[in-house]
């Protein structure tokens, strides 16, 4: 069964310096990843997504996100850390074999202090 | 940038009563999904629709919910006889297509409280 991993319920990041949101996944054939966004009262908003090809993705906001698969890894990243980017980020894997379910991990809570 | 739009944003009812959400997908997208996150919890999927049917649905989804598109533009899920249990945030999304290069769109959610 297809499934995510987030490790951290709350990442504590100072404005300025670079953040990292950690996901793992279990998929039993090709990975298709995503990352979502989800500001107070707000629905989840895209931020990227892997398909194929280069490792390293490139999103809104300018996060990243870098695939690695002998680590079954989809971190999410932003070189620089703004207030504005505390929120709520999902990430998620498409389950290849249904009609496009995603199937979401339970959250890390970004915290960027000024 | 095009919407998913719900209503309403807040829905209290009493347990045991019918509620209706309602969710107005992205105009020219062709896949429609409701997703529920209790409070704490994960986001879980729920149904998807296509062409006017339910194309997959999970096991939450039992016979108590259903789906429906009156009309060209509104997609609505119904709780025929809500529970406690039922209280959540429920996510209306949709897509252009069912391919895994096409993100879901999300609303903002409807937050059902069932007293």
């Amino acid at each position: 069964a297809q499934s995510v991993a987030q490790p951290e319920d709350q990442v504590n990041v100072a404005e300025g310096n670079p953040l990292t949101v950690k996901c793992t996944y279990s998929v039993s054939g090709n990975p298709y990843l995503f990352w979502y966004v989800q500001y107070p009262n707000r629905g989840l908003q895209f931020l990227l997504k892997y398909i194929t090809g280069d490792n390293l993705v490139k999103g809104s906001y300018g996060f990243e996100a870098e695939f690695n698969k002998s680590q079954t890894s989809f971190h999410l990243k932003k070189p620089s850390a703004l207030v504005s980017d505390s929120a709520l980020y999902f990430c998620a894997v498409r389950d290849g074999g249904s009609q496009g379910n995603l199937i979401f991990g339970k959250g890390t809570k970004l915290s960027v202090k000024p | 940038e095009p919407e998913v739009t719900q209503t309403p944003s807040h829905q209290v009812t009493q347990m045991g009563q019918e509620v209706i959400l309602h969710c107005v997908p992205i105009s020219n997208h062709l896949y429609f999904y409701w997703y529920r996150q209790i409070l704490g919890q994960k986001v879980e999927f729920l149904v998807s629709f296509y062409n006017n049917e339910i194309s997959e649905k999970s096991e939450i989804f039992d016979d108590q919910f259903s789906v429906e598109r009156p009309d060209g533009s509104n997609f609505t899920l119904k709780i025929r006889s809500t529970k406690l249990e039922d209280s959540a945030m429920y996510f209306c999304a949709s897509s252009e297509a069912r391919t895994v290069n096409s993100p879901l769109h999300f609303g903002n959610g409807t937050r059902l409280t069932v007293t």
